[in-house]
């Protein structure tokens, strides 16, 4: 069973970069028919989709943070990343990775989620 | 954006309850919505993919279903370990946002 592991500072400057790591850790990330997907929730709130890269490397973003959002990957490592620059308290939340699975060629959920990782800005 | 609203906001039921939490979107999705559920300082959990289909391992109790605006999930008797908070979630275009999720407690 694929499993997937947020990773990165827990505290970060206002103004400054967000900076997140997702680890999978089976299955190579740029092959099947998934999209690797950041999602963030602040404390008590609800649920903000981010972004995602599908396994061509084609990248979606969430247009309220396009310019601000940039998903990566790094297939030597089976990893993808999240960067938010110039953050300010609003983006202070819990971040989640997710993989996202096409089945038949049709979205079909986020169906393995990473544990999550909490992010605060503040300086 | 597609705008995902789930009623009610919060619920109270006993074990045993029949329970339906409705989620409407702001223009047909056709049937691309995933249900959730999420507990307390977890991630989410997919329940219900395609507005009806069951996830793996998901127990049969839970339910879904609907097309185009409007879209149910229905637990058909309650259990203790059910009482979480749940959301549907529209995967038609992106942004794939979420509603705003229903919490179900104990009466």
């Amino acid at each position: 069973q694929v499993q997937l592991q947020e990773s990165g500072p827990g505290l970060v400057k206002p103004s400054q970069t967000l900076s997140l790591t997702c680890t999978v850790s089976s299955g190579p990330i740029s092959s099947g028919d998934y999209s690797w997907t950041w999602i963030r929730q602040p404390a008590g709130k609800g649920l903000e989709w981010i972004g995602r890269m599908y396994t061509n490397g084609n990248t979606k973003y969430n247009p309220s943070l396009k310019s601000r959002v940039t998903v990566s990957r790094d297939t030597s490592k089976n990893q993808f990343s999240l960067r938010l620059s110039s953050v300010t308290a609003t983006d202070t939340a819990v971040y989640y990775c997710a993989r996202g699975r096409a089945i038949s060629r049709s979205p079909s959920g986020l169906d393995v989620w990473g544990q999550g990782t909490m992010v605060t800005v503040s300086s | 954006d597609i705008q995902m609203s789930q009623s009610p906001s919060s619920l109270s039921a006993s074990v045993g309850d029949r329970v339906t939490i409705t989620c409407r979107a702001s223009q047909s999705i056709g049937n691309y919505l995933n249900w959730y559920q999420q507990k307390p300082g977890t991630a989410p959990n997919l329940l219900i993919y395609a507005a009806s289909s069951l996830q793996s391992g998901v127990p049969s109790r839970f339910s879904g279903s609907g097309s185009g605006t409007d879209f149910t999930l229905t637990i058909s008797s309650l259990q203790p370990e059910d009482f979480a908070c749940y959301f549907c979630q529209q995967s038609y275009s992106t942004p794939h946002t979420f509603g705003q999720g229903t919490k179900l407690e104990i009466k």
